[in-house]
């Protein structure tokens, strides 16, 4: 069982917006940065989101994401095929030492 | 370009111990934080360690400590995980990971894994 609490699938059409949430604590999300991660199938993450809602350089502006208490959520504005893929956020946790939790994970279904 | 190469993994016998390595390019390692993430295949990120930039401070997940020992080598631009006493539940592929330097705290390169069985 994960920290941070995400829904394990979201899915939407080609062009639709599609929005994932994940709920933490005072300990890790209410107190740090969340970052969010994307798993293509077969591969390894890859850093999406940094610093709550920044992109790193070459990650698409539909792409974004925000962060209010202790939740934070990514938005997929304008879904693609190449957006199916897994997608995780993390922070650290002050409760447990600085350690990094993550979220259970996010599977992303294009219809 | 940066690069993380994960090496070391097999299969170990329960009890048993395996050494990964990573193998960093691209960057001065000596500037990064690095951390190691493990994933049960079809699974989820699980966080295992973090050692500091000159190796003086480590930090671990409870499930390992004790247990695995990170540890770096700036010289050889290399990365470090001594796991003894494995058990089944340290079957996973793991990761290297970069630590970005910035105050998020985000993993900003990551290695493609290496598989870890523990099985008899």
């Amino acid at each position: 069982q994960s920290v941070l609490t995400q829904p394990p699938s979201a899915s939407g059409t080609l062009g639709q917006r599609v929005s994932i949430s994940c709920s933490g604590s005072s300990s890790n999300i209410g107190a740090n940065s969340v970052n969010w991660y994307q798993q293509l199938p077969g591969t390894a993450p890859k850093l999406l989101i940094y610093s709550n809602s920044h992109r790193p350089s070459g990650v698409p502006d539909r792409f974004s994401g925000s962060k209010s208490g202790t939740s934070a959520s990514l938005a997929i504005s304008g879904l693609q095929s190449e957006d199916e893929a897994d997608y995780f956020c993390a922070a650290w946790d002050d409760s447990l030492n600085g350690a990094v939790v993550f979220g259970g994970g996010t599977k992303v279904t294009v219809l | 370009e940066v690069q993380l190469v994960e090496s070391g993994g097999g299969l170990a016998r329960p009890g048993g111990s395996r050494r990964l390595s990573c193998a960093a390019s691209g960057f001065t390692l000596s500037y990064h934080w690095m951390h190691w993430v493990r994933q049960v295949p079809g699974r989820g990120l699980v966080w295992v360690s973090r050692i500091s930039s000159d190796g003086s401070t480590a930090t671990y997940a409870d499930s390992v400590k004790g247990r695995f020992t990170i540890s770096r080598d700036n010289d050889k631009s290399t990365v470090y995980l001594q796991m003894n006493s494995l058990g089944a539940e340290d079957t996973a592929v793991y990761y290297c990971a970069r630590d970005s330097g910035r105050p998020s705290g985000d993993l900003d390169h990551w290695g493609r894994g290496t598989l870890v069985t523990v099985s008899t």
